[in-house]
């Protein structure tokens, strides 16, 4: 399977704690993307790092990438209740195909 | 911009017969479409890669006769689910890419969810 690896697959938190998952991936890629998805409903894109590069931020997001370890963070810092969603990483492949991370289910308590 | 709508966004339909699902991009033009299957409380499963004019790709153990993919234009591609059973139920998302954007993301339709009966 394509498919990466995501943990933790639940993650329970405080409003304002901070949020953090990691994803891991198995080939070569050309970037790699981060998405929300409300329960049943399409995904929303939030950030993209290509691979050329380690580290990146928008607003309350910081993602890094380690191409060498394969894997990539995604830091939801300063978390409010409308954060609470499922979250999937993707990675672009050499190949045009994207595949997604098994994802972390994020619940922000009030 | 970068709008994807999908339709039906809910069927429901009887053991044997066949379902289609249309993606369009609205305000862009796309070149690639990718259509996902999702389980409940699962990730998405690639099931396929659209390339505006050619044949699909299918990914391993996606059934090609089973689910017939079309992308005849830069803004429709459409999924059949042929002779539709109980297991074939789940959430089919579809998402396309910009023409010409290497590094960019993907846009999503908001999801088909399927009851087979």
């Amino acid at each position: 399977s394509q498919q990466g690896e995501e943990d933790p697959q639940a993650l329970s938190i405080q409003e304002g704690e901070n949020a953090t998952m990691n994803c891991s991936y198995k080939t070569s890629i050309n970037n790699l993307q981060w998405y929300r998805q409300n329960s049943g409903r399409g995904l929303v894109h939030l950030i993209l790092i290509r691979s050329n590069e380690r580290e990146k931020h928008s607003g309350r997001l910081r993602v890094t990438l380690d191409t060498s370890k394969k894997s990539s963070s995604l830091l939801i810092t300063a978390s409010r209740a409308a954060d609470t969603a499922s979250y999937f990483c993707a990675t672009h492949q050499t190949g045009n195909q994207f595949y997604f991370g098994t994802g972390t289910s994020l619940t922000v308590i009030p | 911009g970068a709008v994807v709508s999908q339709h039906p966004s809910w069927v429901i339909c009887k053991s044997g017969t066949s379902v289609k699902i249309e993606c369009r991009s609205l305000d862009f033009q796309a070149t690639t479409m990718f259509w996902y299957r999702q389980f409940p409380k699962q990730s998405l499963m690639l099931m396929a890669t659209s390339n505006e004019g050619s044949k699909a790709t299918y990914e391993q153990g996606v059934e090609k006769d089973k689910f017939l993919i079309n992308h005849a234009s830069l803004t429709l591609s459409t999924l059949t689910v042929t002779s539709a059973h109980p297991e074939d139920s789940s959430f089919y998302i579809c998402s396309a890419r910009s023409q010409g954007s290497y590094n960019s993301p993907l846009h999503f339709g908001n999801g088909t969810r399927l009851t087979v009966t």
